[in-house]
């Protein structure tokens, strides 16, 4: 098992700032990912974030918005960038070994 | 990606058994059958995964059909940390998707006292 640490956990920002919202595990993982789950709403697919190359981003979101950064195998980043209060939702990191672990997520909310 | 279909919602008593069914009738022969739960304000928790053969672990019993095309997710005592809300999900074996995952809306399970 893995266990994962983020940061923030929640966080009120202003439209038009961006966020940077930490990921650490506590072993070396190849692969991590990054969720969005609007409110009400299931988990969503942002990106994957393996070390040594670029992040691989799913349909409907880009790199401009989410920057990705993964310097090492046991740290990732993301940021939110250029807020609006639709970007109000709770962020998850996930690290995959045998199964997936999810960190607690960061409740962003924009004002 | 396969697609799974679950009930929106389900009830059970405490220290019932509790049996959460899906359907997943375009399973491909190499997809993995998982199995995840969301308690309230955290994230997801990895509970059980099969192949073909029934499984079981401290959390939970994974029963899985002859033809794989459904599967049930067993809680054999129901506790009132056990409500959440329940995602089986398809995950293919390996390969540049491996540890993507894709939730649908899940089951919410209430358990009364």
């Amino acid at each position: 098992s893995a266990v994962i640490s983020q940061k923030p956990s929640r966080d009120i920002c202003q439209r038009g700032t961006s966020l940077t919202i930490q990921c650490q595990v506590d072993s070396q993982v190849t692969m991590m990912f990054w969720y969005r789950q609007q409110p009400g709403q299931s988990l969503t697919l942002i990106a994957t974030a393996n070390q040594g190359s670029e992040a691989t981003y799913e349909s409907g979101f880009v790199i401009d918005k989410f920057p990705i950064s993964r310097p090492n195998l046991t740290f990732s980043t993301l940021t939110v960038s250029n807020m609006s209060p639709e970007d109000s939702s709770i962020y998850l990191c996930s690290a995959v070994m045998e199964g997936a672990f999810f960190g607690q997520g960061t409740r962003l909310t924009v004002v | 990606d396969a697609k799974t279909t679950q009930p929106n919602s389900m009830e059970s008593n405490e220290e019932e058994p509790v049996h959460l069914p899906c359907n997943h009738s375009t399973i491909s022969g190499t997809d993995y059958i998982h199995w995840y739960r969301q308690l309230p304000s955290q994230g997801p928790e990895y509970v059980i995964h099969g192949l073909t053969s029934n499984v079981n672990n401290r959390m939970a019993s994974l029963a899985i059909a002859e033809d794989r095309k459904s599967s049930t997710l067993i809680l054999h005592r129901a506790t009132l940390r056990d409500a959440a809300v329940y995602y089986c999900i398809l995950r293919g074996p390996g390969g540049t998707s491996y540890g993507k995952l894709t939730f649908g809306q899940g089951t919410i399970l209430t358990v009364h006292p």
